[in-house]
């Protein structure tokens, strides 16, 4: 089945500089990756996800790149602001062939200010 | 619409104790879902559903019960609570399976004595 790799489990940035997370996945089908952002104390929100037909998707601060060679998808967070800090989490899915997200273990990141 | 609630909030429970972790929705979505979230390791799977009547075990199924007899609920049954269930619940749902946003429930924090 599939099994998704988070790094780091933690990383502390300066305020405005990026942040990157990476995530692996070892199922060649799988086709939907999204992220989620996970505030203490809250619930788990979409932020960005990509389809497998696309290398790169970016929303304003935000970007998600794959490469489906390497089987991995990264976070990029740019000039990143206190409001940043929170848990993310990446997911993969195998879309049409079963209903399973599955989950890395998340990244803790700290915006030193 | 109140989106995805959940209840109760927080419980405790002695070992052996049965209880039902109740979850609705009012945005007419399919696919539902119930995982656990412990520190450390994402959120895991436990069951899930994709319409009324229709249910299938996801990750970590043992220990609990599922039942979906209408499309807003989706209550999630502890036979017999053990220690090792003691985690943090989030209930989900979503239009389109697992391509498309999960909505999340604010959770439930439950412990077991």
């Amino acid at each position: 089945g599939e099994n998704v790799e988070q790094h780091p489990s933690t990383l502390s940035v300066q305020e405005g500089d990026s942040a990157v997370i990476k995530c692996t996945y070892s199922d060649s089908a799988s086709n939907y990756f999204p992220w989620y952002k996970q505030e203490l104390g809250k619930r788990p929100q979409l932020i960005i996800d990509i389809r497998s037909n696309v290398g790169e998707k970016k929303d304003q601060r935000i970007a998600v790149t794959l490469n489906k060679t390497a089987k991995h998808f990264s976070l990029h967070i740019t000039e990143t602001q206190p409001e940043d800090s929170a848990v993310y989490f990446c997911a993969a899915s195998i879309v049409d062939s079963n209903y399973q997200l599955i989950w890395g273990a998340g990244t803790k990141l700290i915006i030193k200010p | 619409n109140a989106g995805v609630t959940q209840t109760p909030k927080f419980q405790v429970l002695k070992t052996g104790q049965s209880m039902t972790l109740q979850c609705a929705q009012d945005m007419n979505h399919e696919y539902m879902s119930w995982y656990r979230q412990d520190p450390g390791m994402g959120l895991r799977l436990i069951h899930y559903s994709v319409g009324a009547g229709i249910t299938d075990q996801g990750e970590v199924p043992n220990g609990y019960n599922v039942s979906r007899s209408t499309t807003e609920d989706f209550p999630l049954r502890l036979l017999s609570a053990a220690p090792s269930q003691t985690s943090v619940y989030f209930c989900a749902s979503s239009y389109a399976g697992t391509r498309d946003t999960q909505y999340f429930g604010p959770g439930t924090r439950l412990t077991v004595l």
